[in-house]
């Protein structure tokens, strides 16, 4: 498998603009998370789902924030209308619930908003 | 829901010296305890866990160390090197309405200076 796949690996955008970010998890896994990465705050969990229903969503900051699981290999996570203020880099991860939970990581998305 | 804290923040060794990174937990029903290690500009990939059926693991120059009494785990590297400068995140699982998750700490900034 090559591992959790997202795309794009960097986005530049101006401000007020919609942003959607991609997620493939790796097949088999039916856990699916959103993490937000800055220096101020860490590594933040957004959102995620278990078997394609989102289960715990407290952690997205704003309505400007949503995120869907169409089915069990692609996620997307989508700002509209964007802010300066979302620039930092979003992971993506996914896991197994047969294991002990072990999170794989995606190579993370570099959101810029200008 | 789970709360995990870990100590220090930043922490600077000089070559050859160990590191020790602490992390408490506040669920003790938590029974899975990951370590990250991110380099720049990478993503988080495990290093070593723990499950709460044992007490200490090693896998060459790191260790992780477990008690369940106290809620506390750590991080050991010996021999460091260079290549060890890295942000290192502890984390613990969710159970209950929150199994398939991980809680991690803010993360340890390690640099071991040659």
């Amino acid at each position: 498998d090559a591992g959790v796949i997202q795309s794009p690996r960097h986005e530049v955008t101006e401000m007020g603009q919609e942003v959607t970010l991609r997620c493939k998890p790796i097949s088999g896994h039916d856990y699916l998370f959103w993490y937000r990465q800055t220096m101020m705050r860490g590594l933040e969990l957004l959102i995620y789902f278990n078997n394609n229903v989102p289960i715990d969503d407290s952690g997205m900051p704003e309505d400007r924030f949503s995120a869907k699981m169409p089915n069990a290999s692609f996620s997307t996570l989508k700002i509209q209308p964007s802010e300066p203020r979302d620039s930092a880099v979003y992971f993506c991860a996914s896991s197994f619930s047969g294991t002990d939970t072990e999170a794989f990581f995606g190579q993370g998305t570099r959101l810029t908003v200008v | 829901g789970e709360n995990v804290e870990q100590h220090p923040s930043t922490l600077s060794v000089q070559e050859g010296d160990s590191a020790v990174i602490k992390c408490t937990y506040s669920d003790s029903a938590s029974n899975y305890f990951p370590w990250y290690k991110q380099e720049l500009g990478k993503r988080p990939q495990l290093i070593i866990d723990i499950r709460s059926n044992v007490g200490e693991k090693k896998d060459q120059r790191i260790a992780v160390t477990l008690n369940k009494t106290a809620k506390h785990f750590s991080l050991h590297i010996t021999e460091t090197q260079p290549e060890d400068s890295a942000v290192y995140f502890c984390a613990a699982n969710g159970r209950g309405s929150t199994l398939g998750r991980l809680y991690f700490g803010r993360g340890t900034q390690l640099t071991v200076w040659p």
